[in-house]
């Protein structure tokens, strides 16, 4: 089945480091990946949903200078939180639809990463 | 715009016995319809899915049936084991979604099933 890798798992680093999460998809190609923010024991919130070759579109609220993506491939996605800072401290989820698939077809995501701004 | 709603947890069950978790959505198109599970510490995992009215999903014992006219997609097992506790999430994608067919989220039912 289609596989979408996230890494790293867990980052642990000092405020005001940048860090950069990397989402996959292993098996298939993905024109359109998506970034969510989970808060413990809260639901998943879109961040963005990031577009192969373009820019990302951000959701409300969410700040696009503070979180940069990069779809540079179309099964590679990138999440940088710039200058992060201990309010950033969440686990943050990508996901990826087939490309080609329509709205029936499930998406696919990746295992999560745990960041911690000490 | 969309929505779902979900029962609030957690639920709390005894090995064996019967699980629902309520679900119910609104949409302004044809939406497909999902359940995710999420295990302590993972991303989510697809269970099972149904894509048009009367369509049962089903996997793992777990089952579900899309109910266009009570806009529900109620979850089920007929026999829980202590493996099923994890965090559940309902879910749509919208025919009529411009965002690229974004998923929207219930606010998830954690389990917890006890031996």
């Amino acid at each position: 089945g289609a596989v979408v890798s996230q890494h790293p798992s867990r980052v642990i680093c000092k405020s005001g480091t940048s860090v950069k999460i990397e989402c996959r998809s292993l098996d298939f190609q993905a024109t359109t990946m998506f970034w969510y923010r989970q808060f413990p024991k809260q639901s998943l919130m879109l961040m963005a949903t990031s577009n192969e070759g373009s820019k990302a579109t951000y959701e409300q609220g969410v700040e696009k200078d503070k979180f940069l993506i990069n779809h540079a491939s179309l099964t590679l996605s990138t999440l940088t939180v710039t200058s992060a800072h201990p309010e950033d401290s969440s686990f943050y989820i990508c996901s990826a639809r087939d490309r080609g698939s329509y709205s029936n077809q499930p998406q696919h995501f990746g295992d999560g990463t745990r960041l911690s701004i000490l | 715009g969309d929505s779902v709603t979900q029962m609030e947890g957690p639920v709390t069950l005894s090995e064996e016995a019967f699980l629902t978790i309520n679900c119910t959505y609104t949409a302004t198109g044809y939406p497909s319809l999902f359940w995710y599970v999420q295990y302590p510490g993972e991303g989510l995992q697809l269970l099972l899915k149904a894509t048009k009215a009367d369509d049962k999903g089903s996997n793992k014992g777990f089952e579900a049936t899309y109910r266009k006219e009570t806009t529900s997609f109620h979850l089920e097992k007929g026999s829980v084991q202590v493996s099923d506790s994890a965090v559940y999430f309902c879910a749509l994608s919208d025919t009529d979604n411009n965002a690229g067919n974004m998923l929207t989220f219930g606010g998830g039912t954690r389990l917890m099933v006890k031996p």
